[in-house]
């Protein structure tokens, strides 16, 4: 089974301050992803890769950046977090012959 | 408007009975389909995906799609307590190297010993 890893698992930001979310795969999978998941909306977009270096906007971009650094790290940050960014947040990776997204475990982030 | 709707919304089936959970999609782009099975805490995790008409089988689980109404629909049987959850349909167009999902609301799956 494929390996998406995310840290930290909990988060507790002030508003106005800087969040780092981070995420690792070992599958070797090209497209990774971020999205939010939020009562009422489901899973929502927010930033995808294709590849090292690479970073697309997705569906919710506003107010978050992504970098990929390398095949195996994506991270999601928030330069000025708002207390609308509370959320759960997922990242993933795709591959296999389906291109079949793994999920991580998550990351609950609550801003103050 | 969602580009996927699920229903229902929530679902109660006893073990040893029968789920169905349904999916459209309203673009007709949107024709291939994933479900997903989330439980609580945890990420959500792929079960099957199908994209060509019919059914196709994997264990106890059954997808059964109709491109024509952009229709999908899965079918549990012998539901297990492990089989509650939150269940996802996702959908998909083939564009560029990368598949985005989009995803449907949810359906709330409880399984009652």
């Amino acid at each position: 089974e494929a390996a998406v890893t995310q840290s930290p698992r909990n988060k507790v930001a002030v508003t106005g301050g800087k969040v780092t979310l981070s995420c690792n795969q070992t599958n070797n999978h090209n497209n990774m992803y971020w999205y939010r998941q939020d009562t009422g909306h489901g899973l929502r977009l927010i930033h995808y890769s294709y590849g090292a270096g690479s970073t697309e906007k997705g569906d919710i971009p506003d107010g978050y950046k992504a970098s990929r650094p390398s095949q195996e790290n994506f991270s999601l940050i928030l330069e000025l977090a708002t207390p609308s960014q509370t959320s759960v947040y997922f990242c993933a990776s795709a591959g296999g012959a389906q291109d079949t997204q793994y999920f991580g475990p998550g990351t609950r982030l609550l801003v103050l | 408007q969602q580009k996927v709707q699920q229903s229902p919304e929530s679902l109660s089936v006893p073990e040893g009975g029968m789920a169905s959970l349904n999916c459209t999609s309203s673009d007709r782009n949107f024709q291939y389909f994933w479900w997903y099975r989330q439980h609580s805490g945890e990420g959500p995790k792929a079960l099957m995906s199908i994209f060509s008409d019919g059914d196709k089988k994997e264990g106890r689980f059954t997808a059964h799609l109709n491109k024509a109404s952009l229709h999908v629909s899965l079918h549990i049987r012998d539901s297990q307590p492990s089989d509650s959850a939150l269940y996802f349909c996702a959908a998909s167009p083939i564009t560029g190297n990368t598949r985005k999902l989009i995803f449907g609301l949810g359906t709330t799956l409880q399984v009652q010993p």
